[in-house]
Formats: C-alpha cells, structure tokens, sequence
C-alpha cells in the first residue's frame, strides 16, 4: 500500500536559517503529491503541490520537487521566519487510492 | 467561497452514546472525504463519496463507524457506541473533480472526546 515517511519533529531553527523537511514515499503508479501545513488553531491548508515527476511546487517562499528517481518530496525555505511555525504534512494521492496518504507530520519552531 | 464547514467544533460523549458529525463541503465540490487525525499522527482516510454514491468505505475503522451523503451536498459521520479510542479529530475535506487542480480543501475538524 501507499505510505509517506518524513523526518520526525520537532525541528528547531533560527529565524533566517536554511530549511529542509525530508519526504519519502512508497506508491504504485504515479502519485501526485503534496505539503500541507497546520497553524496552531487552524485546519489543514495547503502549501504547495506537484503532479508528476521534476515538477517543482513553490508557494510562500516554500518549495519541493518531486523525485521519481528517490521517491522524494524533500521541503526546502531559504530563509525561515517565526510565523512559519507550524506542523507540516506531507502527502501523497493516487497510486492506487483516492484518499490522501499523510505522514505522521513535523512540528518546526522558529525562535526569534 | 465559503470553505469546508464542519459542526459542532467540539464534542464531548460519554462512553457508549452515539455522535454524528456534519460536513458542508465547498459548493461546487463533488467529491467529499472523511479522516480521522490522533495525537502526533498525520490524518488517516477514512471513506469518500463522489456527490451522493460511496466509493469507498473499506478503510472505516469498524462497523461502529457509518457516513452518509444523502443529497450530494452535505455530509454525515456517525459513530454508534463509542469508546475511549475513538477520542480524536475528525476532518473533511471535498475537491473538484474535473476541475483545475487535483486538491482537497480540509474543513477546521470536530474534535471528539469520549469519556
């Protein structure tokens, strides 16, 4: 079946700091694939998306490409702020379900 | 546009009532899903309807859990005689399908507390 695995939390960083969140999948077929980020208080939105194999989704100043090759959909920030405080999903559609496939989420913290 | 709408907010049982959660799903959307998210863990698909037909429902946690899409428009979550575990956040979501972009659109949740 399908299963998404991203690193475990929390991630602390200084504001301005480099981000990375990894994100690998297991999937049949060719899945579409997501980040969803969760705001203290607030529902699931989404942050950014990619369809189909080196496309790269940015929104926010968030980006990820999405690797056929490594199965990944590693989320990347240059330069993190502390409203970016929040926990992120990453997520995977089709390959076989049309239910979205989460992983268990990464809470990151950025301190002023 | 007014987003996923999801009532109550918050629910609080004791063990062995019955609870049912309503969904009103962005106005255009067909299709409508149904998830459960447990402390520290990503949401879990649970079941979804293309407008009033079920597509799948394999993935409900037992046959204690039922959900309904009678009209196509909104939608209902039941849990008959509930336990301790079923403690959780319960989340809809609805898409479009056809429609540009392939997206769920998540509602704020109901969270669930059995006692």
């Amino acid at each position: 079946g399908n299963s998404v695995t991203q690193m475990e939390g929390p991630v602390t960083l200084s504001e301005e700091a480099f981000l990375t969140i990894n994100c690998t999948y297991t999937a049949t077929g060719y899945p579409s694939l997501f980040w969803y980020v969760q705001y203290p208080g607030e529902g699931l939105q989404l942050l950014l998306k990619a369809t189909k194999a080196d496309d790269k989704g940015s929104n926010k100043g968030f980006e990820a490409t999405y690797r056929k090759e490594t199965t990944s959909f590693h989320l990347e920030k240059g330069s993190v702020q502390v409203s970016d405080s929040a926990v992120y999903f990453c997520a995977l559609s089709g390959g076989g379900a049309d239910g979205l496939t989460f992983g268990k989420g990464t809470h990151l913290i950025i301190q002023p | 546009d007014t987003g996923v709408s999801q009532d109550p907010r918050h629910k609080i049982t004791k063990r062995g009532q019955n609870v049912t959660f309503r969904c009103d799903p962005i106005s255009e959307h067909n299709r409508l899903y149904w998830y459960r998210q447990t402390l520290g863990q990503g949401p879990e698909f649970l079941t979804y309807f293309q407008n009033e037909a079920q597509l799948e429902k394999s993935r409900l946690l037992s046959d204690r859990f039922s959900a309904e899409r009678p009209k196509g428009s909104f939608s209902t979550l039941e849990i008959q005689r509930t336990e301790q575990g079923d403690s959780a956040m319960y989340l809809c979501a609805s898409k479009n399908v056809g429609g540009p972009g392939d997206t769920q659109y998540f509602g704020p949740g109901t969270r669930l507390t059995v006692l």
